[in-house]
C-alpha cells in the first residue's frame, strides 16, 4: 500500500523558515518523480516544485522560486522542502504526491498544515 | 506558462449529468486529469489520460479532450459526488510543468 506521509509544518512568523518532510512507503521511491503542492484556506490546489527521480532536475513555481528548495534522499525514501523568507501568502496545506504516468498525481499524502502569521 | 480555465461552479440535479469544462490551448494535444477534492480530505484522481478511470472510480464518471476543452462528465449524479473538481496537465515543454485548472465546486441540488 502507498502511504505518503507529511510532516513540519506548524506556526511560523512572516520571515521565517519551515522544513516539511514526506515520508513515502508501498512503491520504489528512487524512480518516482516527485512534486509539492499546495492549497491555502478556501482556495485551489497550486503546484509548488518538481524533483526528478535522480535529483538531478527541479523546478519551482514562480511564488517560490529563490525562497523554497526541494530535496530528496532516495536511501531514505524521503522528500523535502525547505521554506525560507516565508509569507502570509504561503499559508496552505502541503502535500507531497509522486508524478504518474502522463503526470498525474494518482497518490497524495494527507497534507501538512503551514502558517505564517505573527 | 499555460493556463486552465473551469467555471467556478456547476449544479445540477440528483440523477441528472453534470459536466465540468477545463480550457486551454490546443488542451487536445495533452492528456487531462481530474480531480475530486471533498472538504477536508485531500484530492482522489478520478480520470487520468483524458478518460481513463482508475480503479474504485465509478463508471459514471468519464472524461474526453478535444481542441481547446476537456470535458469532466458525471452520470447519474449522486449528493455523495458533491464537491471540488481539478483538471490538471503535464506541460512537457515548460519550467513549470504541472498546472492545475482553479476548480469546479459541484452542487447537487
Amino acid at each position: 500500500e502507498v502511504q505518503l506521509v507529511e510532516s513540519g509544518g506548524g506556526l511560523v512568523q512572516p520571515g521565517g523558515s519551515l522544513r516539511l518532510s514526506c515520508a513515502a512507503s508501498g512503491f520504489t521511491f528512487s524512480s518516482y518523480e516527485m512534486n509539492w503542492v499546495r492549497q491555502a484556506p478556501g482556495k485551489g490546489l497550486e503546484w509548488v516544485s518538481y524533483i526528478s527521480s535522480s535529483g538531478s532536475t527541479i523546478y519551482y513555481a514562480d511564488s517560490v522560486k529563490g525562497r523554497f528548495t526541494i530535496s530528496r534522499d532516495n536511501a531514505k525514501n524521503s522528500l523535502y522542502l525547505q521554506m525560507n523568507s516565508l509569507r502570509a501568502e504561503d499559508t496552505a496545506v502541503y502535500y507531497c504526491a509522486p508524478s504518474a504516468a502522463g503526470g498525474g498525481f494518482d497518490y497524495w499524502g494527507q497534507g501538512t498544515l503551514v502558517t505564517v502569521s505573527s | 506558462s499555460y493556463v486552465l480555465t473551469q467555471p467556478p461552479s456547476v449544479s445540477v440535479a440528483p440523477g441528472k449529468t453534470a459536466r465540468i469544462t477545463c480550457g486551454g490551448n490546443n488542451i487536445g494535444s495533452k492528456s487531462v486529469h481530474w480531480y475530486q477534492q471533498k472538504p477536508g480530505q485531500a484530492p482522489v484522481l478520478v480520470i487520468y489520460y483524458d478518460s481513463d478511470r482508475p480503479s474504485g472510480i465509478p463508471e459514471r464518471f468519464s472524461g474526453s479532450n478535444s481542441g481547446n476543452t476537456a470535458t469532466l462528465t458525471i452520470s447519474r449524479v449522486e449528493a455523495g459526488d458533491e464537491a471540488d473538481y481539478y483538471c490538471q496537465v503535464w506541460d512537457s515543454s515548460s519550467d513549470h510543468p504541472v498546472v492545475f485548472g482553479g476548480g469546479t465546486k459541484l452542487t447537487v441540488l
